[in-house]
């Protein structure tokens, strides 16, 4: 049972491109969340998406990141005209039910460098 | 703001050690803790804590919840070298769809 799958693992970008971070959910989940892992800080939420809608979009900064998880295929951060600043690393975690209270789990990460 | 402090930051003990982290939280609402383990990859599932004063056990590890103070401990005992990670200590907030996290305790067992 494939666990939570996101891709690119390692993702480099000049400034003012645009980054694609995937994230497929375990079999059988229809909820997923994005955090963001600074350095050196915990992880901090960005946003929660069911199938075609996004439920909680709080974490999220106004301008150049946007997030969409279809009907079909993975979930989607992008990141439109990177910044340095936006180098971290990005997981996507899933879960089964509506989630309130249920443990999230987990994919490997996509590490963003921004040169 | 909902804040959740992890202390210590980093700790160095030799294997057969027995070792306790802390998570303090000041949140709205507080639904669950969660305890996750993150090496060089994702971070994995420990313990959800609901209920206070009721301890989780999972072979070595053990995590308790108090309320009323607003703490959670995270002991493991028999330290081995494969405990090395950074704990995450998280809690459910609110409508409880986000996790708050705290910056975590980097944990190194040497022999």
């Amino acid at each position: 049972n494939a666990g939570v799958m996101q891709n690119p693992r390692h993702l480099v970008r000049r400034r003012g491109q645009e980054a694609r971070l995937r994230c497929s959910p375990m079999k059988g989940h229809s909820h997923v969340y994005w955090y963001r892992q600074l350095p050196e800080e915990g992880l901090k939420f960005m946003v929660y998406l069911q199938k075609e809608n996004i439920i909680d979009e709080s974490g999220m900064p106004k301008e150049r990141f946007s997030a969409e998880f279809p009907k079909e295929g993975p979930s989607i951060l992008r990141i439109q005209q990177v910044v340095r600043g936006d180098s971290a690393a990005y997981f996507c975690a899933s879960s089964g039910t509506s989630a309130a209270y249920n443990e999230q789990f987990f994919g490997p990460g996509t590490r963003l460098t921004v040169l | 703001e909902d804040k959740v402090v992890q202390s210590p930051l980093s700790l160095v003990v030799h294997e057969g050690d027995t070792v306790t982290l802390n998570c303090s939280y000041e949140v709205t609402n507080f639904r669950s803790l969660l305890w996750y383990k993150q090496e060089k990859k994702a971070p994995t599932f420990l313990f959800m804590l609901t209920s206070s004063g009721i301890e989780k056990k999972s072979g070595r590890l053990s995590s308790i919840l108090d309320k009323k103070e607003l703490f959670s401990i995270l002991n493991i005992t028999a330290t081995q070298t494969g405990d090395s990670a950074v704990y995450l200590c998280a809690v459910y907030t609110g409508g409880g769809n986000k996790l708050t996290f705290g910056t975590g305790t980097q944990l190194k067992v040497e022999l």
